[in-house]
């Protein structure tokens, strides 16, 4: 079982839709998950951080975690084409800040 | 804002050549990070240094060095480039209190032909 998974995609929906991104993830003690956009050929940048179950918004992000069921989300409203990129679920693990990395969730939003 | 300096977006190595790639951060933060990113495996730790000359192996050390001379600089070191190392590399900084995310540098692209 991998650490982190996540649906390679490509995920495709229409501009002004919303996108469900999902991930799971193996070990218990993560308390902290990041959600980092990467464009094609460019460096990941963060996107959204959430440590308490439940929802956390922000603009047109939402995060949702439930660390019972180890699982983390992030939807996005009113889906644009600039959305499109692979997006990254990352659990802290371990100290000093240390992620684990998903392969990523490519999303394509179409005119 | 936080920036995190690579000091080159593209090289170009030959099998053989010792390489450092260099990064640095202006935000005074404790934790710097070394990843390659490779399609279809993500980002991968290679190393990570948590202050001035101290370091730990990440996840895929082998053929790999670091070096953490002063707090802002962090060098990744291929003492012996092959081509399995022809990858994207990227470097990120932290603080370890709390709840703080990695802050990314633009990557470096390098071949080792």
């Amino acid at each position: 079982q991998k650490e982190v998974e996540q649906n390679s995609g490509p995920l495709s929906v229409p501009e002004g839709a919303i996108a469900s991104l999902n991930c799971t993830y193996s070990d218990r003690g993560s308390q902290s998950f990041f959600w980092y956009r990467q464009y094609s050929g460019k460096s990941p940048e963060l996107i959204m951080s959430i440590y308490s179950n439940g929802d956390k918004e922000d603009g047109r992000f939402t995060a949702q975690l439930n660390k019972a069921s180890q699982y983390v989300s992030l939807l996005i409203r009113d889906s644009q084409p600039s959305d499109s990129a692979t997006y990254l679920c990352a659990p802290r693990r371990g100290g000093g800040n240390k992620l684990t990395f998903g392969t990523g969730t490519q999303l394509k939003v179409e005119l | 804002d936080v920036k995190v300096t690579q000091s080159s977006r593209y090289l170009v190595k030959r099998t053989g050549e010792k390489v450092f790639l260099e990064c640095v951060q202006d935000m005074d933060h404790e934790n710097m990070f070394w990843y390659r990113q490779d399609p279809g495996l993500g980002l991968r730790l290679i190393y990570f240094s948590y202050d001035v000359k101290m370091k730990e192996k990440g996840d895929i050390p082998e053929g790999y060095s670091v070096s953490r001379e002063k707090k802002e600089r962090f060098s990744l070191i291929l003492e012996s480039a092959s081509t399995n190392q022809t990858s994207m590399y990227l470097c990120a900084s932290t603080t370890p209190e709390g709840h703080q995310p990695q802050h990314f540098g633009d990557g470096t692209r390098l071949s080792i032909l």
